[in-house]
């Protein structure tokens, strides 16, 4: 039962042009989104999150767009470096044990930046 | 500061032997978990300490595995008559108070033969 989901597992970019990565969630009590990017033998780097009483976060080249009612986010990079190649991770966070939260991770998109 | 270390970064062992891994965190924070991550998939929980105490398991933490944070700073966790399925990179993270982010650690690689 994967309660976030990352359908494409793969995405080319022209460098200068924009990225657009996705994801879907099905869980209504996940209220806070984070997206993470990877390299190779390396841990999760925090790039930016939104809350879901926003539809809307911009921080420099990223921006997390959120659709409660279609319970979908999109990270978009603009412009695309090739330095931004990497794993990018959708993941939902929601409320357990007082006030700790879990994080829920999308199996990944593994963007290329092309020069 | 949101560091955090891991020792070692990367394990290769034998089935059937036990392993221990440590995450440091540079400062303090109350909150700390630990992630597995398998090839091609995102990190799945598994467990969560809020200083000392281990408040939350997943199903995936097996009686095999055990944690610990004895004093509410550094962690370790314990995989013991290890399988090939336990083959992995083992994250851990923290959370700041009040900052509803957690930050990711290195990671530790196991490689099960």
């Amino acid at each position: 039962d994967q309660q976030v989901k990352q359908n494409s597992p793969s995405l080319s970019v022209q460098e200068g042009r924009i990225s657009i990565l996705n994801c879907d969630y099905t869980n209504s009590m996940f209220d806070y989104f984070l997206w993470y990017k990877k390299y190779p033998a390396e841990g999760p780097t925090f790039l930016i999150s939104i809350s879901s009483i926003k539809d809307k976060n911009e921080d420099g080249r990223f921006t997390v767009f959120l659709n409660k009612s279609a319970k979908h986010l999109s990270l978009h990079i603009v412009p695309s470096q090739p330095g931004d190649s990497a794993v990018y991770f959708c993941a939902a966070s929601a409320l357990f044990s007082g006030s700790a939260r879990q994080l829920t991770f999308g199996s990944g998109t593994q963007l290329t930046v092309l020069p | 500061d949101t560091g955090v270390s891991q020792d070692p970064r990367h394990k290769i062992t034998k089935r059937g032997q036990n392993v221990t891994f440590r995450c440091d965190p540079i400062s303090e924070h109350n909150r700390l978990y630990w992630y597995r991550q398998t090839l091609g998939q995102g990190p799945e929980f598994l467990t969560y300490f809020q200083n000392e105490a281990q408040l939350e398991k997943s199903r995936l933490l097996s009686d095999r595995f055990s944690a610990e944070r004895p004093k509410g700073s550094f962690s370790t966790l314990e995989i013991q008559r290890t399988e090939q399925g336990d083959s992995a990179m083992y994250l851990c993270a923290v959370e700041p108070g009040g900052w509803e982010t957690q930050y990711f650690g290195p990671g530790t690689r196991l490689l099960v033969l």
